[in-house]
């Protein structure tokens, strides 16, 4: 089985600021890992994913983040964050061959003027 | 581009009413998801139907019943509700199962009270 450890709930940053928002996962067999966004009163949409390959994976809106197998770690990041970018974040694994996505429980960045 | 639409955005249901989630893709994907949103807990996988005809529980399925109807529409009932069924529940899809990583799009949501 999969599980996904978000380890902060709440990310307040100031606008232009870097951003990083943590992510680390647990299973016995390979992975493919995603980050979702949520805007307010929206569904979920994608912001990147990691399936194989380059450990380093680029995203919608500027967004990027770095999977590290020894540390079994997804962190999201962006170097310069705008109001627009006021959400809820979450990171998602599946393992290969599993049918299900394991949500963690979702971070919320919040971006002050 | 529709995507996936679910029906209806917002309802109050009493405990012990029943009530039933509809949803449709307009993408000609094969697999179908709901979940369910609550604070501080993710989402969490109800019921999924990798392909039409197929329906199988996800984490949290006591208390729901599903139907895939036709490879667009994909339903969830309340038989008989509580109010711990009070949440923000999605319903998604994908071109085919997750065991390829396929990307999962999400409806908007709909938000159930039960009082």
């Amino acid at each position: 089985a999969q599980s996904v450890t978000q380890l902060d709930s709440q990310v307040p940053v100031f606008e232009e600021a870097p951003v990083e928002l943590r992510c680390n996962y647990s299973s016995s067999v390979s992975v493919y890992l995603f980050w979702y966004v949520q805007y307010p009163n929206q569904g979920l949409q994608l912001l990147l994913k990691y399936l194989s390959g380059s450990t380093l994976v680029k995203g919608i809106n500027g967004f990027e983040a770095e999977f590290n197998k020894s540390q079994t770690s997804f962190h999201l990041r962006k170097p310069s964050v705008h109001i627009s970018d006021t959400a809820e974040y979450f990171c998602a694994v599946s393992g290969r061959g599993a049918q299900k996505l394991v949500f963690g429980q979702g971070t919320r960045l919040t971006i002050n003027p | 581009n529709a995507g996936v639409t679910q029906t209806p955005k917002f309802q109050v249901l009493k405990t012990g009413q029943s009530m039933t989630l509809q949803c449709a893709q307009d993408m000609n994907h094969n697999s179908m998801y709901w979940y369910r949103q609550d604070p501080g807990m993710g989402l969490r996988l109800i019921y999924y139907s990798a392909s039409e005809g197929t329906t199988d529980k996800g984490e949290v399925p006591n208390g729901y019943n599903v139907s895939r109807l036709n490879k667009r529409e994909f339903s969830l009932r309340l038989e008989s509700a509580a109010p711990s069924q009070t949440s923000v529940y999605f319903c998604a899809s994908s071109e085919s199962g997750i065991t390829s990583g396929n990307t999962i799009y999400f409806g908007e949501g709909s938000w159930l009270t039960v009082v």
